[in-house]
This record gives structure tokens, sequence and C-alpha cells, in this order.
């Protein structure tokens, strides 16, 4: 079963608009949310993370909304570049204990295209 | 310096064939893991290891061997592969496992006829 949603599958803005992506996931014992880019050819790469302590992240033009409550947290991408274009991954994450210790469980992946 | 490296970056096997899946990280980090990645299924866990000497399976492990003799090192084995198998495998390791930071390899390409 797929214990992370991410939607919608594509994506695409014009420059300068803003991308979201969201993410619901289902075991509450997550408590770390990344979110990763991944440029064609190339591995994914760690964009940006938040931990459920606290309800938005920012660095530069990229913010994580998290609502603990509902389960969901999301990607906002302000004026959007052409070079944001890459596939974005949220995936989750708990910090110690049990068994899922020391694995990232990902989402399905959003494609975003970015026109000029 | 090097990072995740995998190789090789490309294969094509036929159906039943065998074959590993290398990965070394010069960055003297505890955990590695190796994913695959299919279109609309994300990325997938096969298996993953803690430590030198130690395994665990993650979400898709059948069909797949792996061994991690040396901490740097972590091989990934098809031992008669299937189409069902033709996919992106990319590998990853991180100093503090699933809750920080995964560094990956560009990936290897693998094609089963």
């Amino acid at each position: 079963q797929q214990q992370v949603k991410q939607s919608p599958q594509s994506l695409i803005v014009q420059k300068g608009g803003i991308s979201i992506i969201n993410c619901a996931y289902e075991n509450t014992a997550f408590d770390y949310f990344p979110w990763y880019q991944q440029f064609p050819g190339k591995g994914p790469a760690l964009l940006i993370a938040i931990r459920p302590d606290v309800s938005e992240k920012k660095e530069g033009r990229f913010t994580i909304s998290f609502n603990k409550s509902a389960k969901q947290f999301s990607l906002h991408i302000m004026d959007s570049q052409p070079g944001d274009s890459a596939t974005y991954f949220c995936a989750a994450s708990r910090r110690a204990g049990g068994t899922s210790y020391g694995k990232l469980t990902f989402g399905q992946g959003t494609i975003l295209t970015v026109h000029p | 310096n090097a990072g995740v490296t995998q190789t090789p970056k490309f294969r094509v096997l036929k159906t039943g064939q065998s074959m590993t899946l290398l990965c070394a990280q010069d960055m003297n980090h505890e955990y590695m893991y190796w994913y695959r990645q299919d279109p609309g299924m994300g990325l997938r866990l096969i298996h993953y290891s803690v430590g030198e000497g130690t395994t665990a399976k993650g979400e898709v492990p059948d069909g797949y061997n792996v061994s991690r003799l040396k901490k740097q090192n972590f091989l990934l084995g098809l031992e008669s592969a299937a189409p069902s198998q033709t996919s992106v495998y990319f590998c990853a390791s991180s100093p503090y496992g699933g809750a920080g930071e995964l560094f990956f390899g560009e990936g290897s390409r693998l094609t089963v006829l």
C-alpha cells in the first residue's frame, strides 16, 4: 500500500507563477517530511524538509506547509522559473524506533514544467 | 569528491540472466539504500542496510538480493531477471538514516527483454 500519496502527477505553470504540490500520509508515526528534486538523468537531491513541530518552513522561493491534524503537507514554489522544471518527490520517515527506522517512503512524484 | 557512484549506468539483460549492480560511497555513511523508480510509482525501497554486514527488506524485495560486506559498498543482485524488473535503480546513502538527508547516485537503467 502507498503510505504517502502525492498530487498532481504533472503540473504546468507559467514563469513567475506559484507551483503547489500536495502530499498526504497515513502513518501517524512519521515525523520527518522532506522534499526531493530530480532533474532528468540525475538522482534525487534534498530540496527542503520539515519536522511536525512547525507548521511552515521557508527557504528562498520554496515553502513547506504542514498540517498535522489533516496529515497533509505541501510544497509551494513562488515565482516559478524554467530552471525549476523537474520531478518533485515528497517523502516521510520516522526518526527512531520501530521497524520503520532508517526507511524513507516516497510519494509518486510530480513532473513540474515551467513555461518561459 | 565522488559521493555515491553506481555501476553500470546502463545494462540490457535477457529474461533469466543474472547481474549485480554496485554502489560505492566515499562519505563513510552508515546507511545505504536501493530504490527502484518507475513512472507513476515514485521511488520504492527494495532493500536497505543500517551498517556494515547488515541488510533488511524494503517495500519491494522479491527477486532481489543484497550484500554489504564493506561499509562503503552495497551490492544489488538479480538472480533471474524478469521483464518486470525493467526500471531505473538508485542507490543512496545517509549518515543518519531515513530521518536525514539521503545522497543519491545518478541511477542505473536496466532493461530486461
